[in-house]
């Protein structure tokens, strides 16, 4: 079965500095991955997604991750952070059309203006 | 469109009382999936569900935790009897193309305290 680990709970940085959050999945075969958002009281959105190709991704508001499959790893980075990025970042990874996706436990990103 | 609906937003029972959550999926969406939601734990899978079949379900969670799909714009979670441990956001979301490639589309959550 699939899995995720974001070794992270709490992120905080400074507004305008670079941002990368850590994502670590298991599976065997080749993950469809994911990064969503959830900002305060909202349901979460999907910021991108990873389904093969180019490793880089590209998602909304300037964030990106990369799929390095030798490191098991899809992190989320951001070249400049705004406080309006403060929310909780979700990675998910899915293995097969019969499968739901499975979530990490999540990281709670901080801006300080 | 209207997005995923859960209702209700806020409830609190009591220890051992039966509680029932509900889902409204996107308008045509196939698949429809509930998840429990604690900061230590993050989005767990309750249920997973495509046009009314269920897919999967989370194996730590098949005694007190009951899913269904009434219809394909209906879904309910019954909880019974319910548990302090219960206390959580449940997550619904619906997905047009299947959880392996679409996003998932997710509600706002009820948010579930037992006392």
């Amino acid at each position: 079965a699939q899995s995720v680990t974001q070794p992270d709970a709490r992120v905080t940085v400074s507004e305008g500095a670079s941002l990368q959050l850590r994502c670590k999945y298991s599976y065997s075969g080749t993950p469809y991955l994911f990064w969503y958002v959830q900002y305060p009281r909202q349901g979460l959105q999907l910021l991108l997604k990873y389904y093969s190709g180019d490793p880089v991704v590209q998602g909304v508001n300037g964030f990106e991750a990369e799929f390095i499959k030798s490191n098991s790893s899809f992190h989320l980075r951001k070249a400049s952070v705004h406080w309006s990025d403060s929310a909780v970042y979700f990675c998910a990874v899915s293995a097969n059309n019969n499968n739901a996706p499975r979530f990490g436990a999540g990281t709670k990103l901080s801006v300080k203006p | 469109d209207a997005g995923v609906t859960q209702t209700p937003r806020h409830e609190v029972a009591e220890k051992g009382q039966t509680i029932i959550l509900k889902c409204e999926p996107v308008s045509g969406h196939n698949d429809l999936f509930w998840y429990r939601q604690t900061k230590i734990q993050g989005l767990e899978l309750l249920s997973y569900f495509r046009s009314k079949s269920l897919m999967e379900d989370g194996g730590a969670f098949k005694d007190r935790f009951k899913a269904e799909m009434l219809n394909s714009s209906f879904s309910t979670l019954k909880i019974q009897p319910t548990e302090p441990k219960d206390s959580a956001v449940y997550l619904c979301a619906s997905s047009l193309y299947g959880g392996y490639t679409g996003q998932l589309y997710f509600g706002e959550g009820s948010k579930l305290t037992v006392l």
